[in-house]
């Protein structure tokens, strides 16, 4: 299997304060790690690569100092909102790619984070 | 010009019908190309993905690619009400070239009618 959750599946926060989203492989190692945003009726839109062991990748118009990434490990990627404002109201969604035996298309996405900023 | 082009729908039709949907792109070093659903609130999932041109079937699923034309397909056969989903196409280069992400079509709403 290629199993990914995410936590909290659901958070609402208060504007100014930081949240840490949570995503892991259970049942295989990943290298990378993407996370995307989506908004409602909205594609999903990449925000930044994670690769195990090295700074993350931010896609153009992604605020790196807002959206922090760390993967520290093969298994854990986290993505911390900081200092949220209303308009970071979105789905975060990740997704994480094997480490080994892989073919290059095959991400597997975990179930998403809703996060409401009032 | 949006790099994936897909219909929002909704794209409603009778169960056992033959389902339609389609993808467009402009951005001609995609290689890989890759259908997923999305329930509403969940995760997309891996349906099915193709490289480069050519058809793929797996069960009633059936992947089309047209690099010529820049055009993508997903057929589904004898279509079920519990394939009522949002349809993604995502697609993406090869690898190494630094831009692993997937590159998303805005998702087609499909309502299969019981």
């Amino acid at each position: 299997g290629a199993v990914v959750s995410q936590h909290p599946s659901r958070v609402i926060c208060k504007s100014g304060t930081s949240v840490k989203i949570e995503c892991r492989s259970l049942d295989f190692q990943a290298t990378t790690m993407f996370w995307y945003r989506q908004f409602p009726k909205k594609s999903l839109m990449l925000m930044a690569t994670s690769n195990e062991g090295s700074k993350a990748t931010y896609e153009q118009g992604v605020e790196k100092d807002k959206f922090l990434i760390n993967h520290a490990s093969l298994t854990l990627s986290t993505l911390t909102v900081t200092s949220a404002h209303p308009e970071d109201s979105s789905f975060y969604i990740c997704s994480a790619r094997k480490a080994s035996g892989t073919s290059s298309y095959e991400q597997y996405f975990g179930p998403g984070t809703r996060l409401t900023v009032t | 010009q949006k790099e994936v082009e897909q219909d929002p729908g909704p794209l409603s039709v009778p169960e056992g019908a033959i389902v339609s949907l389609n993808c467009t792109y402009s951005n001609s070093a995609f290689q890989y190309f890759m259908w997923y659903r999305q329930y509403s609130r969940k995760g997309p999932e891996l349906l099915m993905y193709t490289y480069s041109s050519g058809n793929k079937e797996d069960g009633r699923f059936t992947a089309q690619v047209d690099k010529s034309s820049k055009y993508i397909s997903l057929f589904i056969r004898d279509s079920q009400p519990s394939d009522s989903a949002t349809y993604l196409c995502a697609m993406r280069p090869p690898p190494g070239g630094g831009a692993d992400g997937l590159t998303f079509g805005k998702g087609t709403h499909l309502i299969i009618q019981p």
